[in-house]
């Protein structure tokens, strides 16, 4: 089984509807974060979550909002999806005590 | 803000070495990595180097850093089919503390 599952794998969804897209962990890391994968541009960072009771916003997180449900959940969603969010989402995690970051096999999002 | 810069593509024979480069703004970064994803994978972490120093071999890669020109890469000796895939370069400036900065990638391909 995977250390970092992300669900859905893929989501196709319509402009103005709401969707989250999840993400567990059995690392037992305790930051959590949400990037964005556009062709061309890289990884940016969408929200960040170093523990259960904090939450901090990357360089891109307008229109997006986070919930750190547990140590091992945090949750993406779109309150309102437009077309331009369509990409592929990355949660990762990692650790104080170590240097790797962790990443899900991502989730395909289409806003049409 | 932190900006981490790659080349988009790079077209490679197979059996001949690959070089992949990096440039970042961030003086204060602490720690510099190279992630490897493969199609329809998440991201995976090649290998990373600390900023006090300047070389890192390990197996088939090397990883150079010039810090004073804010320059990194990374080599791959004998480059096989299997090193197909999208590197990241990716920046951190506290360890155990951070948000991690990607480049845009670089897709490598390999010429039979």
């Amino acid at each position: 089984d995977a250390d970092v599952t992300q669900t859905p794998r893929n989501r196709i969804t319509k402009t103005g509807k709401r969707i989250m897209l999840e993400c567990s962990q059995t690392k037992g890391h305790d930051r959590m974060y949400w990037y964005r994968q556009d062709p061309g541009l890289g990884l940016r960072l969408i929200y960040y979550s170093f523990d259960v009771k904090d939450i901090n916003k990357g360089e891109i997180s307008d229109g997006y909002s986070v919930s750190r449900q547990a140590q091992a959940k945090f949750s993406l969603s779109l309150e309102s999806a437009i077309p331009n969010q369509t990409a592929l989402y990355f949660c990762a995690t990692s650790d104080r005590r170590v240097t790797e970051a962790f990443f899900g096999q991502g989730t395909r999002l289409t806003v049409v | 803000g932190e900006d981490v810069e790659q080349s988009l593509f790079l077209s490679v024979r197979e059996g001949d070495s690959s070089v992949i480069n990096c440039t970042y703004t961030d003086s204060s970064s602490t720690y510099l990595y190279w992630y490897k994803q493969e199609p329809g994978a998440g991201l995976q972490l090649l290998t990373y180097i600390f900023s006090n120093m300047d070389m890192k071999q390990d197996q088939r890669l090397t990883v150079l850093l010039n810090k004073k020109d804010k320059h990194l890469s990374l080599r791959i000796a004998d480059t096989q089919t299997g090193d197909s895939a999208i590197y990241f370069c990716a920046e951190g400036n506290n360890f155990g503390n951070e948000k991690l900065t990607f480049g845009t990638g670089t897709r490598l391909t390999i010429i039979p």
